[in-house]
C-alpha cells in the first residue's frame, strides 16, 4: 500500500486559492489518487479523482505531475464552508481502503 | 434513498459490556468497511468486507469482530468494552474497486 504524507495544517482567508500536496513516493502503476473532505461530526465525502495529469470538477482540480510521486488538491476561492479536514488516499483494485491523518485547513474572514 | 445508516447514534457502554453496531447501505455496494475516529485524529480502518459472507482485518482490529451475512449489512462487534475503544465509529461503502466510498453518519461511542 501506498504512504501518503500531508501537511498537518494549513491557514487560507476566504476568496484565496489554496493547494493542499499530497506526497506518494512509492505509488504504484495502477494507483489511483482519491481526495476526500470531512466536517466536523460528519463522514467524509468524496472530492475528486485521478490517475494523471490534471482532472477538474464542480468543486476543485487535481493536479498529478509525470512521475506520479506526488499530487496537489487545489481549491479555488475558498470560503467559510471549506474549512475541514482532506484526506488523500492512494490505492488500485485493493479494496484496503487507509485514510492517513489528512490536513486540517481553516479558512479566515 | 437512505443510503448507509448506522444505528445508535450515541451509546454509552460500561468497561466489560459487549454491544454490536449496524451498518446498513441500500446501494448494493459490495465492499463494506468499519472504520474508528478519535478527537482530532484520521480514520483508522478496523475490519473491511469485500462481499457478502467475507470479512478481512484492518489496520485496528484488537477487540472488534464483524459479520456480513447479507450484503446490506455490516455488523461491528465489541465482545468486551475498554475505555480504549471510546471513539466515532463510522460505517462506508463502495460499489466496486475504484468507486467512491459513501459514509454513514457515525455512532459516539463513550466507555466508562
Amino acid at each position: 500500500l501506498a504512504k501518503t504524507t500531508q501537511p498537518i495544517s494549513m491557514d487560507s482567508y476566504e476568496g484565496q486559492e489554496v493547494n493542499i500536496t499530497c506526497s506518494h513516493n512509492n505509488i504504484a502503476t495502477n494507483d489511483y489518487i482519491t481526495w476526500y473532505q470531512q466536517f466536523p461530526s460528519q463522514g467524509p465525502r468524496f472530492i475528486i479523482q485521478g490517475y494523471k495529469t490534471k482532472v477538474t470538477n464542480e468543486v476543485a482540480s487535481l493536479f498529478i505531475p509525470a512521475d506520479r510521486k506526488s499530487s496537489t488538491l487545489s481549491l479555488p476561492r475558498v470560503s467559510l464552508s471549506d474549512t475541514a479536514v482532506y484526506y488523500c488516499l492512494v490505492g488500485d483494485d485493493n479494496n484496503d481502503m487507509r485514510f492517513g491523518a489528512g490536513t486540517r485547513l481553516t479558512v479566515k474572514p | 434513498n437512505a443510503g448507509v445508516t448506522q444505528t445508535p447514534k450515541f451509546r454509552v457502554l460500561k468497561t466489560g459490556q459487549s454491544m454490536t453496531l449496524l451498518c446498513a447501505q441500500d446501494m448494493n455496494h459490495e465492499y463494506m468497511y468499519w472504520y474508528r475516529q478519535d478527537p482530532g485524529m484520521g480514520l483508522r480502518l478496523i475490519h473491511y468486507s469485500v462481499g457478502e459472507g467475507t470479512t478481512a482485518k484492518g489496520e485496528v482490529p484488537d477487540g472488534y469482530n464483524v459479520s456480513r451475512l447479507k450484503k446490506q449489512n455490516f455488523l461491528l462487534g465489541l465482545e468486551s468494552a475498554a475505555p480504549s475503544q471510546t471513539s466515532v465509529y463510522f460505517c462506508a461503502s463502495k460499489d466496486s474497486l475504484r468507486e467512491k466510498l459513501f459514509f454513514g453518519s457515525g455512532t459516539q461511542l463513550s466507555v466508562l
